[in-house]
């Protein structure tokens, strides 16, 4: 079975500062994605990665998919207020055909 | 514009009813799903379906029945069964098993309140 786990679950940090979002997978996989949820709304999608090295990069944040080590990163570019969402990684498997698995969401806070 | 549509936006359900959220794309995709996520928490899948005229239960199917009998619409029933409906329901499309890239596009939900 096919687990995702994301961390850290909640995080608060300055405007300014850097910060990365992991995102850890328990079996093989060449496709992961990026989503952004603000409170109340739907998701939104950021960054597809399908391929092991991939990197993608959106005004401040940049994903990034190692699929040896099953790991990908979100990482966060001097942090503005208007980043402030919950983010989510979900994880595509050939054996679940074109279902999607999500990790828990990891709720960014960002103060002035 | 291609997309995804849910309808309502709101839906207030008296204990006992069955109610049924409406989904509806036209972006030409063959997988839909139906997710549901409560305050705080990640999305959980109830059922999905690949192909029209088949599905298949997630994670969380109990109380809840769907249909796929459009490509276009996949409704998703809350039945009675269903002890604690209450809840944001986002509905999901991709392109399906046929093609590497898997990426849903979502609704914009429908909120769900028990009175």
């Amino acid at each position: 079975e096919l687990k995702v786990e994301q961390n850290p679950l909640f995080l608060s940090m300055q405007e300014g500062k850097n910060y990365t979002i992991y995102c850890n997978y328990s079996t093989t996989s060449d496709r992961l994605y990026w989503y952004r949820q603000d409170p109340g709304k739907s998701l939104e999608s950021l960054f597809v990665l399908l391929s092991n090295g991939a990197v993608k990069q959106e005004g401040r944040l940049m994903a990034s998919l190692d699929t040896k080590a099953r790991l990908s990163t979100l990482h966060i570019t001097a942090a503005v207020h208007d980043l402030s969402a919950t983010y989510f990684c979900a994880v595509g498997q050939e054996t679940s055909g074109s279902r999607l698995t999500f990790g828990e969401g990891t709720q960014l806070t960002v103060n002035p | 514009d291609g997309g995804i549509t849910q309808s309502p936006k709101y839906l207030f359900r008296k204990e006992g009813q069955n109610v049924t959220l409406s989904c509806e794309q036209n972006l030409n995709h063959d997988a839909m799903y139906w997710y549901r996520q409560d305050p705080g928490q990640g999305l959980r899948l109830i059922y999905y379906s690949q192909i029209v005229n088949d599905f298949q239960k997630g994670d969380i199917a109990e109380g809840y029945s769907v249909s796929r009998e459009k490509k276009e619409s996949f409704p998703l029933t809350v039945t009675s069964a269903q002890k604690n409906p209450t809840a944001f329901y986002l509905c999901a499309s991709s392109a399906g098993t046929g093609t590497w890239n898997t990426e849903a596009f979502f609704g914009q939900g429908t909120r769900l309140t028990v009175v």
